[in-house]
């Protein structure tokens, strides 16, 4: 089992939907979580972190935690083109010390 | 400043050459990494330095060597490279290396074509 999973996608949504990304973990440890957007060609940006378990929210981006479950999600309300990217989940691993990248999810949204 | 400026940004070289990528970070930043990030895949690690010490080495082939002159730069010597070591590398700095202080900011990148 990887340590972190996403679908790879693409996930096609339509301009002004939600777009939900999602990823679980293996490390029931693992406390800080991570959502990275890189556009092709271009380097990572961070887009959300959270600890606790719950939502947490900044503008149109809303992470999700839920510890128990070992999954970690990020809705994009009011999807615009410009959002089109590939999403990163990651983790900070205490027993590796490193932070824990998931392989991606491409995200199209389309006009 | 909140800024990883890489150096340079492509970089084509032979197999015998020798070439060094830069990264430096005014952030006050104590934790530097190089990932390496081939098409369609995530990052993935090869140096972390902390505190500009060597933390974490992932088995990276010797023809790669980093170094960490100071808190603030970070650099990253090529020598013998193969075509497969084609990729995009990415310089990344954080508060430090545990937990919450994680938080990476990413450079852009040098894209660097092996031939």
């Amino acid at each position: 089992q990887k340590e972190v999973e996403q679908n790879s996608g693409p996930l096609s949504v339509p301009e002004g939907a939600i777009a939900s990304l999602n990823c679980t973990y293996s490390d029931r440890g693992s406390q800080s979580f991570f959502w990275y957007r890189q556009y092709s060609g271009k380097s990572p940006e961070l887009i959300m972190s959270i600890y606790s378990n719950g939502d947490k929210e900044d503008g149109r981006f809303t992470a999700q935690l839920n510890k128990a479950s070992q999954y970690v999600s990020l809705l994009i309300r009011d999807s615009q083109p410009s959002d089109s990217a590939t999403y990163l989940c990651a983790l900070f691993s205490g027993g590796y010390n490193k932070l824990i990248f998931g392989a991606g999810t491409r995200l199209a949204v389309h006009p | 400043d909140t800024e990883v400026t890489q150096t340079p940004k492509h970089l084509v070289m032979g197999m015998t050459n020798k070439k060094s990528l830069k990264c430096e970070q005014h952030m006050g930043h104590r934790a530097m990494y190089w990932y390496k990030q081939k098409a369609k895949k995530p990052p993935e690690l090869m140096f972390v330095y902390s505190y500009e010490k060597l933390s974490i080495n992932e088995s990276v082939p010797s023809r790669f060597s980093p170094e960490c002159p100071n808190s603030s730069l970070l650099n990253l010597h090529l020598h013998a490279l193969q075509p497969e070591d084609s990729a995009l590398y990415l310089c990344a700095s954080s508060l430090g290396q545990g937990g919450g202080a994680n938080v990476l900011t990413f450079g852009a990148g040098s894209r660097l074509t092996v031939l």
